[in-house]
């Protein structure tokens, strides 16, 4: 069973849409993460949800919204996309939701987004 | 702010042993990851390092020393699957933050 999954794959669109980007987690665990991978392969972390509440937003606009319906769900919705954001996106997770520890992240296998 | 560096590239021969290095600066430290990433794939996770010292995996080993502000991942016996980026993370705060920090990435490689 794949522990953590995203849906789709791949997805080309044009400026200006509207897309969503779903993540789910079998692992039981209590945090959620969203990331983007540019071009450039740097990772950056866009958001996080603990228990259904978001505890960081690393500067990304305001056109990037998460949702969590419960815990095991991460969805990433994108208003007016712009080229820019073409990039891969990757959601985690991580076990506990206090100190960090060993607190080991879990990737999904990505989703990549090219926006013409 | 938060600094991690990496060499971008390295090349190493079937077999071999090679050393990995990252450097970070962080505003307070928690740990310190390294993720192995294919082409086109996700990053996952080979190691995890939060006191000072060497930690052994099998073929993989991960040093880590706080005072410098250092750590190296090492790969013996090198196969040519292991050509792939390495990627040094860092878990900068100690509270509710679950706030990870990637390096660039070292891109891995191994040729017969």
């Amino acid at each position: 069973d794949t522990a953590v999954s995203q849906t789709p794959k791949y997805l080309v669109t044009q400026m200006g849409n509207d897309k969503s980007i779903k993540c789910e987690q079998n692992l039981g665990h209590d945090t959620m993460y969203w990331y983007k991978q540019d071009s450039k392969k740097f990772l950056k972390i866009m958001f996080s949800y603990n228990n259904k509440e978001l505890i960081i937003n690393e500067t990304v606009p305001n056109r990037f919204s998460p949702k969590s319906p419960d815990k095991a769900h991460l969805n990433l919705h994108i208003n007016s996309l712009e080229l820019g954001d073409s990039a891969v996106y990757f959601c985690a997770s991580s076990g506990t939701s206090g100190r960090a520890g060993s607190d080991t992240q879990y990737f999904g296998p990505g989703t990549r987004l090219t926006v013409l | 702010g938060q600094n991690i560096d990496q060499p971008t590239e390295m090349t190493a021969t079937e077999g071999a042993i090679v050393q990995i290095n990252c450097t970070y600066q962080t505003s307070g430290f928690n740990g310190l990851f390294w993720y192995q990433q294919h082409a086109g794939e996700a990053p996952t996770f080979l190691s995890y390092n939060v006191l000072d010292g060497l930690e052994e995996k099998g073929r993989f080993s991960s040093f880590l020393s706080r005072s410098k502000g250092y750590s190296y991942l090492l790969l013996k016996e090198l196969q040519m699957k292991d050509s792939a980026s390495y990627l040094c993370a860092v878990f900068p705060r100690d509270n509710y933050g679950q706030n990870f920090v990637f390096g660039p990435g070292t891109r891995l490689s191994v040729l017969p």
